[in-house]
């Protein structure tokens, strides 16, 4: 059974960082490419970042370049999105999402982990 | 970048037929894909590629995809279909994943 199991959210003051991760099972992570969903309280779906198979390749959402840094560990099947330079607005639930490998879809979601930025 | 549009809610009755559209610039050359979710809940995958079901999502949804408008159908609501649904699909302009503004199922 495919698992995504993401921790590491918390409370933060603007301009902190926090590192986020998502352990996973089931299912051989090295394929796929894999992603961050995030969702602000009481709002819609946003595609955070995504990374290839073997971390060539990352690619981030203009509102977080520079800031977020999304990264893998194969070796211990997990995904780590790590975070900078907070703004309130990056407050959210954060999902870690495996895309699919025959199409540009997810296809397995975690079940998510809050991020609050506030003072 | 490329926008997908959605109607904030749509009401239907049990047993009738809910039609959510999504909206985008010629959507109907890319391949949409379409997500339910429940309150607190995280997102799952109702339909891929226009019209395509993954195992285990009942026959009674379905999708369309030409022109300007993808659309997901919901065929004999049940009060179980009540959530919120969101259409994707993959900007290869950006390399960026895009998601409709999502829309609000209520079953009356």
């Amino acid at each position: 059974e495919v698992q995504l199991v993401e921790s590491g959210g918390g409370l933060v003051q603007p301009g902190g960082s926090l590192r986020l991760s998502c352990a996973a099972s089931g299912f051989t992570f090295s394929s796929y490419w894999m992603s961050w969903v995030r969702q602000a309280p009481g709002k819609g779906l946003e595609w955070v970042a995504n990374i290839k198979q073997d971390g060539s390749e990352k690619y981030y959402v203009d509102s977080v370049k520079g800031r977020f840094t999304i990264s893998r560990d194969n070796a211990k099947n997990s995904l780590y999105l790590q975070m900078n330079s907070l703004r309130a607005e990056d407050t959210a639930v954060y999902y870690c999402a495996r895309e699919s490998s025959v199409g540009d879809y997810f296809d397995y979601w975690g079940q998510g982990t809050l991020v609050t930025v506030s003072s | 970048s490329y926008v997908l549009t959605q109607p904030p809610s749509v009401s239907v009755a049990p047993g009738q037929t809910a039609r959510i559209t999504c909206g985008g610039n010629n959507i109907g050359s890319k391949s949409v894909h379409w997500y339910q979710q429940k309150p607190g809940q995280a997102p799952v995958l109702v339909v891929y590629d226009d019209s395509d079901r993954p195992s285990g999502i009942p026959e009674r949804f379905s999708g369309s995809n030409s022109g300007n408008t993808a659309t997901l159908t919901i065929s004999r609501v049940e009060a179980g279909d009540e959530a919120d649904y969101y259409c994707q699909v993959w900007d290869s302009s950006s390399d960026h994943y895009v998601f409709g503004t999502g829309t609000k199922v209520t079953v009356l």
